[in-house]
Formats: C-alpha cells, sequence, structure tokens
C-alpha cells in the first residue's frame, strides 16, 4: 500500500536533538492524524487536522509540535524528547466530512522512533 | 471520557482453532470499525458496522454489532498462521464528530502451528 507514506521509517536521536517526523497521504483525503504507538500501551491519538486545521490535541506536550501545510501533508516536529517518547509514531488519514466511512483510518507504516 | 476495552488482551490458539475477540464501549457507538495490524506493521482496515444487531462476515472472520450499539465482537473460524496479528476494534460515540474515533486496547492473537 503507498495510499500514506511515512518518512523516516527509523529515527533514532539523543534528547536534545530536534527532529521531524513526515507524513504525505495521495488519497486525497481531508483528515490527517498522528498516532503514539507503544509497546504496552493501545494507540493514542495526538493530534487531528481537518481541512488543514488542528481539531484535536489531546494533552500532548509541548515538545511535540504538528504541522499541516496542506491537505496532504503532515509533519510532527519533535524537541528535547524523553526516552519515553521512544514509540511507533503512525500517520493516518481519512475522508473526513459527514459520509458514512468519513471517518476510516488509511495508516501509513510508522516510524519507529528511539530516543537516547 | 469515552472508553474502549477489548479482550482477552492475547490469545495463543492452535491453528485450525476458532478465535474470538470482544469489544465493549462505555458509551453508545454511531459505528465500529476493525483494524489489524500485522507483526511489525500497521494498522488496516477491515470492516465497518453501523447499524444495531449487525453482522457482517469476511470468508472465516464474523463481526458483530450489539443491539445496544456499544459492544462488538469478531470472531474467526478455523484460525490459520495468516490471522497472527493484532486486531483492534474502533469507535466514534454518538453525537461526535467524524474524526473522533477512539480505538480499543487491542487483542494479540498467535496462532500455533
Amino acid at each position: 500500500e503507498t495510499g500514506v507514506t511515512q518518512t523516516p521509517r527509523h529515527l533514532v536521536m539523543g534528547m536534545t536533538n530536534k527532529k521531524s517526523l513526515k507524513c504525505e497521504q495521495h488519497l486525497g483525503h481531508n483528515a490527517m492524524y498522528w498516532y503514539k504507538q507503544s509497546a504496552k500501551k493501545p494507540l493514542e491519538l495526538m493530534f487531528v487536522y481537518n481541512f488543514k486545521e488542528q481539531t484535536e490535541n489531546n494533552s500532548v506536550p509541548s515538545r511535540f509540535s504538528p504541522e499541516c501545510p496542506n491537505s496532504s501533508h503532515l509533519f510532527l516536529h519533535l524537541h528535547t524528547l524523553q526516552p519515553e517518547d521512544s514509540a511507533l509514531y503512525l500517520c493516518a488519514s481519512s475522508h473526513g466530512g459527514t459520509s458514512g466511512r468519513a471517518d476510516t483510518q488509511y495508516f501509513g507504516p510508522g516510524t519507529r522512533l528511539t530516543v537516547l | 471520557g469515552q472508553q474502549v476495552m477489548q479482550i482477552p488482551q492475547y490469545q495463543h490458539v492452535q491453528e485450525g482453532e476458532d478465535f474470538t475477540t470482544y469489544c465493549n464501549s462505555s458509551t453508545t457507538l454511531s459505528n465500529i470499525q476493525w483494524y489489524k495490524q500485522r507483526p511489525g506493521g500497521h494498522p488496516v482496515f477491515l470492516i465497518q458496522l453501523v447499524k444495531s444487531g449487525e453482522v457482517k462476515k469476511q470468508k472465516r472472520l464474523t463481526f458483530q454489532f450489539g443491539e445496544a450499539k456499544k459492544n462488538s465482537s469478531l470472531h474467526i473460524t478455523a484460525t490459520q498462521t495468516t490471522d497472527v496479528g493484532t486486531y483492534f476494534c474502533a469507535g466514534r460515540e454518538v453525537g461526535t464528530g467524524a474524526n473522533n474515533l477512539f480505538f480499543g486496547t487491542g487483542t494479540r492473537l498467535t496462532v500455533i502451528p
């Protein structure tokens, strides 16, 4: 599946580094999401953008900063992360709007992040 | 806030045995979706149920939405090694926007050949 792509696929960074995760969707969707998936926790929704506007921010620490320049691209800027932030970061997109399948999520392959 | 729990958290079955995972929501849902995540992969959409009491089948997989629209189940008949993975349900609370999808805790299925 190539509908939603994420780069890089793997990232190792120190706590003082600044890095960015990139997501791109080629499905013509209007909503994009960042999720965090840790080994012992369920999928945690971090941010939601609908028609480029941020609609959800689920108490995510400020060391994570999202950016959505257009409906096809989504970034997650990282700075001063902690080791407990190590996880799989998944991007997803959906149609958005009000149709019956508006919220079906199409996931990218994820970025495996390790914070040293 | 809305919570979506799944049981069991882990399940080991012998190949050929049946498997069922249950999804329970603290609130009434407008729809329920099911996803499968293979080891090392990402969640992939399987199906959506919308109507109260709805039952849908995909080959050996049977999905059911409860009458009260607060629970759902996924049943796999005669498991195969290709069924290995984590199965997630995801639901949206009635009255909330299309972007408010809550994922369940997942059930990790291991199939022993």
